[in-house]
């Protein structure tokens, strides 16, 4: 089964650029989708974008003007950058692969099927 | 918006269901999540009601229109997490999470 590694700096000064990677191992980037997820401390979950192997991307629109997300398809990654980063910015981060579709009535779906451990980002000041 | 009550306890080899209610939900899917400290978050049921392979069958899923549950039969000690719904949001283009229920096996 497919394995994901999320990787980055601990520690980011607020105002800065807030850069990962997300290493996948045990198969192919190519052909899926792949997702950025982030959780802080004490709340739930908050979707950050997804994107197809190919490039194209779908992000959430409370974070879409700050965000990037891209595939580097020979070493098998994905990126996250999320620039203006603020305190409200800490949280663990997860990458996961996903599965989009639409249902038999014509709605969207996307779910995230494989996740990594995630990786902590602290936001200082 | 997805709506889940924050806590949901139960006794070791009870029914625990975890509810999810969004307006969105009669035309979306649901899909849920597990949620344990320092590990990897765990699909646990996809598209309303598919379990993924490896989740054990006392993991079940329905929808009944606006609400989506997570049905746990037989709840075990190491089922004691954090769950999500997911589904899409109103504009049918973006990912949407409910805020999450703890589930305490007492």
């Amino acid at each position: 089964q497919v394995q994901l590694q999320e990787s980055g700096p601990g520690l980011v000064k607020a105002s800065e650029t807030l850069s990962l990677t997300c290493t996948v191992s045990g198969g192919s980037i190519g052909g899926y989708y792949w997702s950025w997820i982030r959780q802080p401390p004490g709340k739930g979950l908050e979707w950050i974008g997804y994107i197809y192997y190919s490039g194209s991307t779908n992000h959430n629109p409370s974070l879409k003007s700050r965000v990037s997300i891209s595939v580097d398809t020979s070493n098998n990654q994905l990126s996250l950058k999320l620039s203006s980063v603020t305190a409200a910015d800490s949280a663990v981060y997860y990458c996961a692969s996903g599965k989009r579709g639409y249902s038999l009535s014509g709605y969207f779906f996307y779910y995230m099927d494989v996740w990594g451990k995630g990786t902590t980002v602290t936001v200082s000041s | 918006e997805l709506t889940q009550p924050p806590s949901v306890s139960v006794s070791p080899g009870q029914t625990a269901r975890i509810t999810c209610s969004g307006d969105t939900l009669p035309k979306q899917h649901g899909h849920w999540y597990q949620l344990k400290p320092g590990q990897a978050p765990v699909l646990v049921i996809y598209k309303d009601e598919e379990r993924p392979s490896g989740i054990p069958e006392r993991f079940s899923g329905s929808n009944s229109g606006t609400t989506v549950t997570l049905t746990i039969s037989g709840v075990q000690a190491e089922d004691e997490a954090d769950y999500y719904c997911q589904s899409a949001d109103s504009s049918d283009r973006h990912v949407a999470f409910g805020g999450g229920t703890k589930l305490t096996v007492l």
